[in-house]
């Protein structure tokens, strides 16, 4: 069973517009949520990341918000440019036991940014 | 230095092969990860070393073998390997086991077995 899911494998947005990708969990051990960007046959790349005790954290056109009683995140990226064009995972971190360092990951959703 | 270096970037073996992959940082990252991903699947944990020990195996088949030799190297010894473990390897460092500033993937290795 997924604990954390993107349920839309692709967005499509036009340039300098908003993209809103949007990311949900199960688990409500979760107190750490990252955002990654990857391009086809490279690692992913760290975007931004949020603890559990905030709902909101900004760096530059990301911003990324969390609604804890809803289980929901999402990452606004705000204007949206052509090289923001890639696949975005929400990925989560439970703070129990062993698992320190596991970061479980959505399925992702592929954003094309058109111009 | 913030990169996570990994080589090599292709890899083609057989079944009956016996390769490594390896991950370098010189960031002074104390935890390093193996993460296995598929096709449009994604990433999934395989072994986390923290302080050059092996802390987190995700029941990994024996096949797999890592090894920390030093606080800035990871490797993945493959062995008997089957088609369906082709996949691309990636190799992850942070600062510490459970703090998550700095978790840095690198390129990974793009497995096909044969």
């Amino acid at each position: 069973d997924q604990q954390v899911k993107q349920n839309s494998p692709s967005l499509s947005v036009q340039e300098g517009r908003i993209s809103i990708l949007n990311c949900d969990y199960t688990n409500s051990m979760f107190d750490y949520f990252l955002w990654y960007k990857k391009y086809p046959a490279e690692g992913p790349t760290f975007l931004i990341s949020i603890s559990s005790i905030k709902d909101k954290n900004e760096d530059g056109r990301f911003t990324v918000f969390l609604n804890k009683s809803a289980k929901h995140l999402s990452l606004h990226i705000v204007p949206s440019q052509p090289g923001d064009s890639a696949v975005y995972f929400c990925a989560a971190t439970p703070n129990y036991g062993g698992s320190q360092g596991n970061l479980i990951f959505g399925k992702g959703t592929k954003l094309s940014v058109k111009p | 230095d913030t990169e996570v270096t990994q080589t090599p970037k292709h890899l083609v073996m057989g079944m009956t092969n016996k390769k490594s992959l390896k991950c370098e940082q010189h960031m002074g990252h104390r935890a390093m990860y193996w993460y296995k991903q598929k096709a449009k699947k994604p990433p999934e944990l395989m072994f986390v070393y923290s302080y050059e020990k092996l802390s987190i195996n995700e029941s990994v088949p024996s096949r797999f073998s890592p090894e920390c030799p030093n606080s800035s190297l990871l490797n993945l010894h493959l062995h008997a390997l089957q088609p369906e473990d082709s996949a691309l390897y990636l190799c992850a460092s942070s600062q510490r086991q459970g703090t998550y500033y700095g978790y840095t993937f690198g390129s990974g290795t793009r497995l096909t077995v044969v």
